[in-house]
């Protein structure tokens, strides 16, 4: 079993929608839990970033963690055409560990 | 000037032969990292470095060397290329839990 599995989609939504992405973990050691917004041909960018259990806000963007089911979301409010990108999230189990990714999401936003 | 700096953006290389991908970071950080992603696959750590004398594999290591030749610069070196490491390479460091990502060489093996 993977230590991170994430559907790949390609998920594809309207202008304005809101967008849940999902993945799943296996081992309940891991404690940081991170999502990463990668353009196409560029490197990764980290886009939100959460410690152990519960929701983080930025702007258009929560971070959702729950260990008891292993699981993490994001999502966009209000998405934007600019929010077409690949999401990968990427857990980790102490800050200074190395970080394991998912796959990645690709997300196109329709105007 | 970008933070994480790779060369070269592009290669095609023929099977067997010696390649070597490049990186040097301005950050400061002592952790520096080598991913390969495949479509499908994501991000794959290939080997990471927490300080200069410190080398450390990664989950996909096999037929990859690197090279920590200071703290700013971190080598990724192919003996003999084969056409299964044709995939997009990224160098990465951190100083604390967040990673910075170069802009990534894209790598064929013919």
């Amino acid at each position: 079993q993977k230590e991170v599995e994430q559907d790949p989609g390609p998920l594809s939504v309207p202008e304005g929608a809101i967008v849940s992405l999902n993945c799943t973990y296996s081992n309940s050691a891991f404690q940081y839990f991170m999502w990463y917004r990668q353009y196409s041909r560029k490197g990764p960018e980290l886009l939100m970033y959460t410690y152990s259990s519960g929701n983080k806000e930025d702007g258009r963007f929560t971070a959702q963690v729950d260990k008891s089911s292993k699981y993490i979301s994001l999502f966009i409010r209000d998405s934007q055409p600019s929010d077409s990108a690949t999401y990968l999230c990427a857990i980790s189990k102490t800050s200074y560990d190395k970080v394991i990714f998912g796959p990645g999401t690709s997300l196109s936003v329709i105007p | 000037d970008a933070d994480v700096t790779q060369t070269p953006r592009n290669r095609i290389t023929k099977t067997g032969k010696r390649i070597m991908l490049e990186c040097s970071q301005t950050k400061g950080h002592d952790r520096m990292y080598w991913y390969r992603q495949d479509p499908g696959l994501g991000l794959r750590l290939i080997y990471y470095s927490f300080d200069v004398k410190d080398i450390n594999k990664g989950e996909i290591s096999d037929g990859y060397s690197v090279s920590r030749q200071a703290q700013a610069k971190f080598s990724l070196s192919l003996e003999s290329a084969i056409p299964n490491q044709t995939a997009l390479y990224f160098c990465a460091t951190s100083g604390g839990e967040k990673l910075f990502f170069g802009s990534g060489t894209q790598l064929s093996v013919l």
